[in-house]
């Protein structure tokens, strides 16, 4: 399976500060997705990295990709309220994803 | 662009009755997909439809069937409802199904809960 796996599973920092979660996958991928969801919505496409590429950014989200240890990790930073939500990585043919990682900003 | 719709938001239904969750997506796509959540258990794939005409089972296809109406629209249907089945149900699409090893951008709509009593 190309499942991603999100890791912590729960994170709570205080606005201003910076999120940091990191995804790890099984097998070779051509490229990588992060994906936020916000309680009780559907799922909202972030970012997407490929395999050739390092870091990407995108406004205030950074994702970096080590495919030597089959990883990625996303950092948000200077968090803001609105930022809570569940984020999940997506791998593969994206059939999967997992349980993803509850972030809390508290104002 | 009202992008994937569902329909309903909320549902209801005793056990052993049955009904269907719609789905439509007006970005031309050729994929779509069903999906259902549980607290803590992530994302499970029920059914997916790579193109229009075709429908494979997913991770947990038990209890459900589905139709691929035309490229449009995608429904779900319980035949005989089982408190098992109460969760909250997700619609998605994307271009294309993409190959085993890259990801295509899949576009969520905004769920459907469903409770079986």
């Amino acid at each position: 399976s190309q499942q991603g796996e999100e890791d912590p599973q729960a994170l709570s920092i205080q606005e201003g500060e910076n999120a940091t979660m990191n995804c790890s996958y099984k097998t070779s991928i051509n490229n990588l997705q992060w994906y936020r969801q916000n309680s009780g919505r559907g799922l909202v496409h972030l970012i997407l990295i490929r395999s050739n590429e390092r870091e990407k950014h995108s406004g205030r989200l950074r994702v970096t990709l080590d495919t030597s240890k089959k990883s990625s990790s996303l950092l948000i930073t200077a968090s803001r309220a609105a930022d809570t939500a569940s984020y999940f990585c997506a791998t593969g043919n994206q059939f999967y994803f997992g349980t993803g990682t509850s972030l809390t900003v508290i104002p | 662009n009202a992008g994937v719709t569902q329909t309903p938001k909320f549902q209801v239904l005793k056990t052993g009755q049955s009904m269907t969750l719609q789905c439509a997506q007006d970005m031309n796509h050729n994929s779509m997909y069903w999906y259902r959540q549980d607290p803590g258990m992530g994302l499970r794939l029920i059914y997916y439809s790579a193109s229009e005409g075709t429908t494979d089972k997913g991770e947990v296809p038990n209890g459900y069937n589905v139709s691929r109406l035309n490229k449009r629209e995608f429904s779900l249907r319980l035949e005989s409802a089982a408190p098992s089945q109460t969760s909250v149900y997700f619609c998605a699409s994307s271009e294309s199904l993409a190959g085993a090893s890259t990801t295509d951008t899949q576009y969520f709509g905004p769920g459907t809960r469903l409770t079986v009593l």
